[in-house]
């Protein structure tokens, strides 16, 4: 069965440190996987994208980072600040036009 | 939200009846997705279209019906068949036609949220 397992399910953290995120999918074919910043009551708005050849990609603060073969992906968040509080969304497609969304992780991040 | 709008932002409905939500893009998208979203869970993908007058089902089409008249509109009826109508809303779109699981990134609407009475 597809799923994506994300943790932990919810994170606070002080202002200017870093965190990190994870993700554990069972989708197969594996086609790509994306992260996700949904702010509450918005809709989600893309980090990253990587596709089974790339292991890690950046985007400012947040780097993803892809192990496909033991089928695991982190986000790190470096410096944080009051806007990054958001939930963390983990989606992976399959090559047979499957997505499946995780159920996010809660980042709060405090002064 | 980039040039994506959805309307109304919240909607109340008695049980029953049938409602109809917004979506419209302005970014020369060629496809479009609806979503929904319930507390504690992923989304689910409930339809998406790649061209106008072409649409498939997700995984989750029953009791919704879609269409694609024009490129930049693609609304969503609730019926009355949807047994747990309530929920938030989410509209998407993306250039390219490679479907929901291809490289082509998603640009979301703000939502609508829906409580059904």
């Amino acid at each position: 069965k597809n799923q994506v397992e994300q943790s932990p399910q919810s994170l606070i953290i002080l202002e200017g440190k870093n965190c990190t995120l994870q993700c554990n999918y069972t989708v197969s074919p594996f086609s790509n996987l994306r992260w996700y910043k949904q702010d509450t009551g918005r809709g989600p708005v893309s980090l990253t994208i990587m596709t089974f050849s790339e292991n890690t990609k950046s985007n400012g603060r947040y780097t993803a980072t892809l192990d496909a073969d033991t089928k695991q992906s982190s986000l790190h968040i470096t410096a944080s600040q009051l806007s990054d509080s958001a939930s963390y969304i983990c989606v992976v497609s399959s090559r047979d036009d499957k997505i499946i969304f995780g159920k996010g992780t809660r980042l709060h991040i405090l002064p | 939200d980039g040039g994506i709008t959805q309307s109304p932002k919240y909607l109340f409905r008695k049980e029953g009846q049938n409602v109809t939500l917004s979506c419209e893009q302005n970014l020369n998208h060629d496809a479009m997705y609806w979503y929904r979203q319930d507390p504690g869970q992923g989304l689910r993908l409930i339809y998406y279209s790649q061209i106008v007058n072409d649409f498939q089902k997700g995984d989750i089409a029953e009791g919704y019906s879609v269409s694609r008249e024009k490129k930049e509109s693609f609304p969503l009826t609730v019926t009355s068949a949807q047994k747990n109508p309530t929920a938030f809303y989410l509209c998407a779109s993306s250039l390219g036609t490679g479907g929901p699981s291809s490289y082509n990134e998603q640009f979301f609407g703000p939502g609508t949220r829906l409580t059904v009475l």
